[in-house]
């Protein structure tokens, strides 16, 4: 029963480097959220993608944050220059139905933290 | 978005207590309500659910929640709650029709044997 995976759990970055998390959605899933975890808060919404499309980025931090969900392969999340305020839990959830159209289920992966020294 | 609050940043309780949790969302219209819990070192998992009819919602390992649409509230609720219950327990909302779930900040339970 494979669900949602995540890598790396994981992941120590310096000031400045580039920290590169991935998602690869459950089986049979297109649909692809992106939330961030920032400590002693709540999960926030940061983007959802279709495969090769991003739908809504809403909630993604106008520089340094991209994302993309390609044809083949999984998602990934990438932060340029990373700083220590990037420092969070990012989980990655994905779904079956179609965003947008009624109510559905949304299954997270386990999470990456992200530390930046 | 709404906004969602969990009363509660930490509990405490034995085995065998009873178990509450409260959620608020911010406001009105046509919602889906959820409750997630993390158990350490693991991912995320739905607890229940709750989009439409019983406002009384039963879910897995015992848990149950009520929709009080007056009261915007999705409290948690489980008579008896084991050890095993410790973990941090989410509740999330989104409007219908809308996929960007709003969660509260977490409720971290810890069962003391």
């Amino acid at each position: 029963n494979a669900g949602v995976m995540q890598n790396p759990r994981h992941l120590v970055r310096r000031r400045g480097q580039e920290a590169r998390l991935r998602c690869s959605p459950m089986k049979g899933h297109s649909h692809v959220y992106w939330y961030r975890q920032l400590p002693e808060e709540g999960l926030k919404f940061m983007v959802y993608l279709q495969k090769e499309n991003i739908i809504d980025e809403s909630g993604m931090p106008k520089e340094r944050f991209s994302a993309e969900f390609p044809k083949e392969g999984p998602s990934i999340l990438r932060i340029q220059q990373v700083v220590r305020g990037d420092s969070a839990a990012y989980f990655c959830a994905s779904s079956g139905v179609e965003g947008g159209q009624g109510p559905y289920e949304q299954y997270f992966g386990p999470g990456t933290r992200l530390t930046v020294t | 978005a709404q906004s969602v609050s969990q009363h509660n940043h930490h509990v405490i309780l034995s085995e065998a207590a009873s178990l509450e949790l409260g959620c608020n969302y911010s406001y009105g219209g046509t919602v889906n309500l959820f409750w997630y819990v993390q158990y350490p070192g693991q991912h995320l998992q739905l607890l229940l659910k709750y989009f439409s009819g019983d406002p009384l919602v039963k879910g897995i390992k015992g848990f149950e929640a009520e929709f009080i649409k007056s009261k915007f509230s999705f409290n948690l609720r489980k008579p008896s709650v084991q050890w095993s219950d410790t973990a941090e327990y989410f509740c999330a909302v989104n409007d219908f029709n809308d996929y960007k779930l709003s969660f509260g900040a977490g409720t971290t339970v810890t069962v003391r044997a």
